[in-house]
């Protein structure tokens, strides 16, 4: 893998529903991994940064963890809401740069 | 609030021009991110800048120049300006820069080339 890749591109859940997505990503040289939440019409919200494989992290609803061996992190939200609908970003910490997937866009219907 | 500041909101401006886009980071960070959305287009990483130094750079055009100043904000410089440039401009801060440091983003720069 070269770039950082996200997966699926969207999903449609309804209320209630657990979801997780993947971002994989170059297992070289691998400094940090970084998830964001991205609502419509607002800036890249930090949720996580994890830097050891291995890492598991939660906030809420929300867990993320992180494989640096094989490249891979999964981000997991359980009982999905409608507030939770939004464009979920993976970026991998490349010496300084920041380099963001494309997103997987989750929407979460009542 | 992120407490990353950016204006313009929103410019419009005709091909050919000179724009610049400001951002002020949050107090104490060191570190400015700039990043571009284009239409149906990720986050591109652009330059990213440390207590006054370049320290990154990704696909920025060499028609866009971006400096920060020893106030610590930031400044993007996109000249010669084509249809294509318009885009959501982002800025992000963070305290270091450093590998496990989130960063936080401001609200974007819509810009629109006509």
């Amino acid at each position: 893998i070269l770039n950082v890749e996200q997966s699926p591109q969207s999903l449609h859940v309804q209320e209630g529903d657990s979801t997780n997505f993947t971002c994989s990503f170059p297992s070289s040289n691998f400094y940090a991994l970084h998830w964001y939440r991205w609502e419509t019409a607002k800036s890249p919200e930090a949720l996580f940064v994890m830097t050891l494989n291995g890492d598991e992290k939660k906030k809420g609803r929300i867990s993320a963890t992180l494989n640096t061996k094989e490249g891979y992190s999964y981000l997991y939200i359980k009982g999905s809401q409608p507030e939770d609908s939004a464009t979920y970003l993976c970026a991998r910490n490349q010496g300084g740069k920041l380099i963001f997937g494309q997103g997987t866009e989750l929407s979460v219907k009542p | 609030d992120s407490g990353v500041t950016q204006t313009p909101k929103h410019l419009i401006t005709a091909t050919g021009q000179r724009v610049t886009l400001r951002c002020s980071p949050r107090s104490g960070d060191l570190s400015v991110y700039w990043y571009q959305q284009s239409l149906d287009q990720g986050l591109q990483f652009l330059i990213q800048y440390y207590n006054g130094e370049e320290r990154a750079k990704g696909n920025i055009l060499e028609r866009f120049s971006a400096q920060q100043f020893p106030d610590l904000h930031s400044e993007l410089n996109l000249s010669s300006l084509e249809l294509g440039d318009s885009a959501l401009y982002f800025c992000a801060s963070s305290s270091t820069g450093g590998l496990g440091t989130e960063a936080f983003f401001g609200q974007g720069t819509r810009l629109t080339v006509v």
